[in-house]
């Protein structure tokens, strides 16, 4: 594997279910980032580590909770989500926070 | 607020032709202005970035024009191919943090 990997590509939950999505990065890099798309919008940057440690939340709902055990693998943990929460989600990683970002290939999610 | 605007949101453009996409800024603690692409199922991928202190910057048929005194930056794809097909985000980097700022992506179709 190379470059920046997430799983699983796609994913449908219901409100009431708990799911995981997972990031890892195999390019030796010290900062991770997730990122929300939605159609006509904007990237949103939800939450940054950088060496493990959390240097950001976007002010992200309670309900998306985030775990960075090592440098090379950042979880993002889904629970009680809403329709609107239905997006691509991204994964990024840079050598370090303002460097270039290489960018996974997202997860698709529903819910419904 | 949006910070970084992009117009417009799509465009189609000929063979041949040039694509010129348009992204305008407010805040000047910027200090980076990439232009990112992204195929359908594909994480965006750096394609071409600029500094303040430049006021052009070419890579191949790939032109950023910048413009500080406007806070104005443009892509310009020069003998578009369908290949070029896809959707374009400019961004802007804050000087402090490196934060990545997006604009709302421009889908760009090059007919044969």
């Amino acid at each position: 594997e190379t470059g920046v990997t997430q799983t699983p590509r796609h994913l449908v939950m219901g409100m009431t279910n708990k799911k995981s999505l997972k990031c890892e990065q195999h390019l030796g890099h010290n900062a991770m980032y997730w990122y929300k798309q939605s159609a006509k919008k904007p990237l949103e940057l939800m939450f940054v580590y950088n060496f493990k440690e959390q240097t950001e939340n976007n002010s992200v709902p309670s309900r998306f909770s985030p775990e960075c055990p090592n440098s090379s693998h950042l979880f993002l943990h889904l629970h009680t989500l809403q329709p609107e929460d239905s997006a691509l989600y991204l994964c990024a990683s840079s050598q370090s926070v303002g460097n270039e970002q290489f960018f996974g290939p997202g997860t698709r999610l529903t819910v419904l | 607020q949006q910070q970084v605007k992009q117009s417009p949101q799509s465009l189609i453009v000929q063979k041949g032709g040039i694509s010129i996409i348009n992204c305008a800024y407010e805040n000047t603690a910027f200090d980076y202005f990439p232009w990112y692409q992204q195929f359908p199922g594909k994480g965006p991928a750096l394609l071409i970035a600029i500094r303040p202190d430049v006021s052009e910057k070419k890579e191949g048929r790939f032109t950023i024009s910048f413009n500080k005194s406007a806070k104005q930056f443009s892509l310009h794809i020069m003998d578009s191919q369908p290949g070029d097909s896809a959707t374009y985000f400019c961004a802007a980097r804050y000087n402090q943090g490196g934060k990545l700022i997006f604009g709302q992506g421009t889908e760009l179709s090059v007919k044969p």
